[in-house]
């Protein structure tokens, strides 16, 4: 059974960088597509990027300037660096894999929530 | 952006309803639709991709169908278990990705 797990601080300061890690196991993580997504506190679904080992990586052009996603092969996790955060960025992040080549979230983890709070 | 409007914001039905979701595309995305239902403090769970192919172990009472712009998720009994908010979500035009609003999905 694929598990995605999400880790990281759950509060931070205008302005500081946002870091998770997204931890993979139970299945294949070579060949797949890894998203993250996140969700505000009105419940809107904001997807942020994608990434695979390739390095084929995409990004929401909101976000592109602020967003850098890799992956760590090794250890089976990839990764979300969102910087100079602001109170909108507060919401649950979800890591999130794609089902084949088609572009649907077929397993999520859990979500993090994060709180940008001065 | 495609951008994706879900109708009705939310919806209350009676446990054996047959209850309709639809989504519509800003423009044409052919079948590049799927649908999720998302339970209080959960995932999303994917229910149905490509518009309306059924996710293997999703209860055959969820349906999907249409193309171009309008799609629509079709639950043809109402049970207690369905009660969540439902998205949809487009991928043919990225980036980026988007996804609807969502419809609340409530008993009556």
């Amino acid at each position: 059974q694929v598990q995605l797990q999400e880790s990281g601080p759950g509060l931070l300061r205008p302005s500081e960088t946002l870091s998770l890690t997204c931890s993979i196991s139970g299945g294949s993580f070579s060949t797949y597509y890894w998203s993250w997504i996140r969700q505000t506190p009105r419940k809107k679904l904001e997807w942020i990027g994608y990434t695979y080992i390739s390095g084929n990586t995409h990004y929401n052009p909101s976000l592109k300037n602020r967003v850098t996603m890799s992956l760590d092969t090794s250890n089976n996790r990839f990764s979300l660096k969102l910087t100079s955060v602001t109170a909108a960025d507060t919401a649950v992040y979800y890591c999130a894999r794609h089902l084949g080549v088609i572009i649907a979230f077929d397993y999520w983890g859990q979500g993090a929530l994060v709180t940008v709070s001065s | 952006d495609v951008q994706m409007t879900q109708s009705p914001s939310s919806l209350s039905a009676s446990v054996g309803d047959r209850v309709t979701i639809t989504c519509r595309a800003s423009q044409d995305i052919y079948n590049y639709l799927n649908w999720y239902q998302q339970k209080p403090g959960k995932a999303p769970k994917l229910l149905i991709y490509d518009a309306s192919t059924l996710v293997t172990g999703v209860p055959s009472r969820f349906s999907g169908s249409g193309s171009g712009t309008d799609f629509t998720l079709t639950i043809s009994s109402l049970q207690p278990e369905d009660i969540a908010t439902y998205y949809c979500q487009q991928y043919d035009n990225l980036p980026p990705i988007t996804f609807g609003q969502g419809t609340r999905l409530e008993i009556k």
